[in-house]
C-alpha cells in the first residue's frame, strides 16, 4: 500500500528551538497538505502545495511557521522559535487534483506528535 | 469560522446497536463530502464519501445521508462493532475548491 511518511514520529524541544518536520508524499500526487490537530479546531490547515508551489498558507502563523517543497518526494514543516503553544499533531497529506482521486480525500501520514515546553 | 462543525464531541453505544454521528455545514458551496476515521497514533483514514447530487450513499455496515437543505450529514454505523471505537472526522468540498474543510471530530466509543 502506497503511504505518506513523517518524520520523527514525536518530538520534544524546549521553547525556542527551531522544529523541522518531514514528509514524503504517495508518488505521482501532485498536491500535498499540512494540517495541525488541536481539540478546539479540530483539523486545522495550515499549507498546501500543488506541483511543489505554494497555493495556500494563510492558515500558518508567518513570523514562525514556514513550509517547503525542495522537490516532489519531500514536503518540510519548520517552526523557529517554537513556543509551548504549538504543541500538537501534525499531519501531513497527500492527493492529486483529478477529482476521481480528491474524491476519496487525502491520504494522510501518522503524524509528528510534537510537545515543546 | 469553523464552515464544518461536529457538536458532539464524544458518542458511547452499545455493540450491535446503531451509531449516528453528526455533521453540519454553512457553506452552500459544498458539493462534496467525506468521513475519515482515525485511530490513535495514526493518520485519519478515508471511510465513505457522498456528493451533493445524491442524499445517500451505502457501503456495508455504514450509510452517509445528506440533506442539503438543512446543510446536515450524518453518518450511521449497523450494527456498531468495538472496532469501530475511533474519533471520527466528517470534511467537505466545493467543486471549485482546492482543499476539504474538516470537522473537529466526534469521538466514538462501541461497549462490548
Amino acid at each position: 500500500d502506497a503511504r505518506v511518511t513523517q518524520t520523527p514520529r514525536d518530538k520534544v524541544t524546549e521553547m525556542g528551538q527551531e522544529v523541522t518536520m518531514r514528509c514524503q508524499p504517495i508518488l505521482g500526487h501532485n498536491t500535498v497538505f499540512w494540517y495541525r490537530q488541536t481539540m478546539m479546531q479540530g483539523l486545522e490547515l495550515l499549507a498546501y502545495f500543488r506541483n511543489r508551489a505554494p497555493l495556500d498558507d494563510s492558515g500558518m502563523p508567518k513570523d514562525r511557521f514556514s513550509a517547503e517543497m525542495p522537490d516532489a518526494t519531500l514536503a518540510t514543516l519548520k517552526i523557529q522559535p517554537s513556543e509551548p503553544r504549538d504543541s500538537a499533531v501534525y499531519f501531513c497529506a497527500s492527493g492529486s487534483r483529478d477529482r476521481g482521486v480528491l474524491g476519496y480525500g487525502y491520504t494522510f501520514g501518522s503524524g509528528t506528535r510534537l510537545t515543546v515546553v | 469560522d469553523q464552515q464544518v462543525k461536529q457538536n458532539s464531541p464524544s458518542l458511547s453505544v452499545q455493540e450491535g446497536r446503531i451509531s449516528i454521528l453528526n455533521c453540519d455545514y454553512t457553506n452552500s458551496m459544498f458539493d462534496y463530502f467525506l468521513w475519515y476515521k482515525k485511530y490513535p497514533a495514526e493518520g485519519p483514514t478515508f471511510l465513505i464519501s457522498i456528493s451533493s447530487i445524491k442524499d445517500k450513499n451505502e457501503d456495508g455496515r455504514f450509510t452517509v445521508f445528506l440533506n442539503k437543505s438543512a446543510k446536515h450529514l450524518s453518518l450511521h454505523i449497523v450494527p456498531s462493532q468495538p472496532g469501530d471505537s475511533a474519533v471520527y472526522f466528517c470534511a467537505a468540498s466545493a467543486k471549485t475548491g482546492n482543499q476539504f474543510y474538516f470537522g473537529t471530530g466526534t469521538s466514538l466509543t462501541v461497549i462490548p
